[in-house]
């Protein structure tokens, strides 16, 4: 089976510009979940999407937003975006009777 | 809020020797603690987990212990090989939540 799978793999963007990234689980993985990587900060949640659900969501402000999509696969969009929110942007999907997740490679973004 | 520590931040032992990593949560309700691998560059992945109905578990070299009164887990890797160099990282998820709560990681060098 394919693993998880996140396009693009690196990204550069300017102060206030948005970007949207997206994530393929794998296959027959309903629910998907974004995290923020920086360092000395860990893995923080974004959200979690499940049959086109939000179903959780962290402590993000609403600049963040996601959304799922029939076939599962999963897109995050940051507007207006700040130094602030570079960092390594990771999914996971897992299947609906597990908790265990399979992490995709990472899409790592810079805001110059 | 939900809130998991991770001990200790750095750690570093002689080839063969064991490493210990300690983590703490805060939400009572929480009932899965997976504990993730991250080398440099590469994706997180699973490299062991517990829940909350069982007090240890093990996999080959590695183990993972739980005390539910405490609220702590904690990850022990004997006979430590260069190889075991990574980032730990462990989590927790509560019962009815679809949220996993990251510690902050543990940077491990297994020195030769």
């Amino acid at each position: 089976k394919a693993g998880v799978t996140q396009t693009p793999r690196y990204l550069i963007k300017t102060r206030g510009q948005q970007v949207t990234l997206s994530c393929s689980p794998i296959s027959g993985h309903r629910s998907v979940s974004w995290y923020q990587q920086t360092p000395g900060q860990g893995l923080q949640f974004l959200f979690e999407y499940f049959s086109e659900t939000q179903r959780n969501k962290g402590n993000f402000p609403g600049r963040f937003s996601g959304r799922q999509f029939s076939n599962s696969r999963s897109e995050m969009n940051v507007s207006t975006l700040e130094l602030g929110d570079s960092a390594l942007y990771l999914c996971a999907s897992s299947l609906p009777t597990t908790d265990e997740q399979f992490f995709g490679p990472g899409t790592r973004l810079t805001v110059l | 809020g939900e809130n998991v520590e991770q001990h200790p931040s750095t750690l570093s032992v002689q080839e063969g020797d064991s490493a210990v990593i300690k983590c703490t949560y805060s939400d009572s309700a929480s009932n899965y603690f997976p504990w993730y691998k991250q080398e440099l560059g590469k994706r997180p992945q699973l490299i062991i987990d517990i829940r909350s109905n069982v007090g240890e578990k093990k996999d080959q070299r590695i183990a993972v212990t739980l005390n539910k009164t405490a609220k702590h887990f904690s990850l022990h890797i004997t006979e430590t090989q260069p190889e075991d160099s990574a980032v730990y990282f462990c989590a927790a998820k509560s019962s009815g939540t679809y949220k996993y709560i990251f510690g902050t990681g543990t940077r491990l060098k297994v020195l030769a």
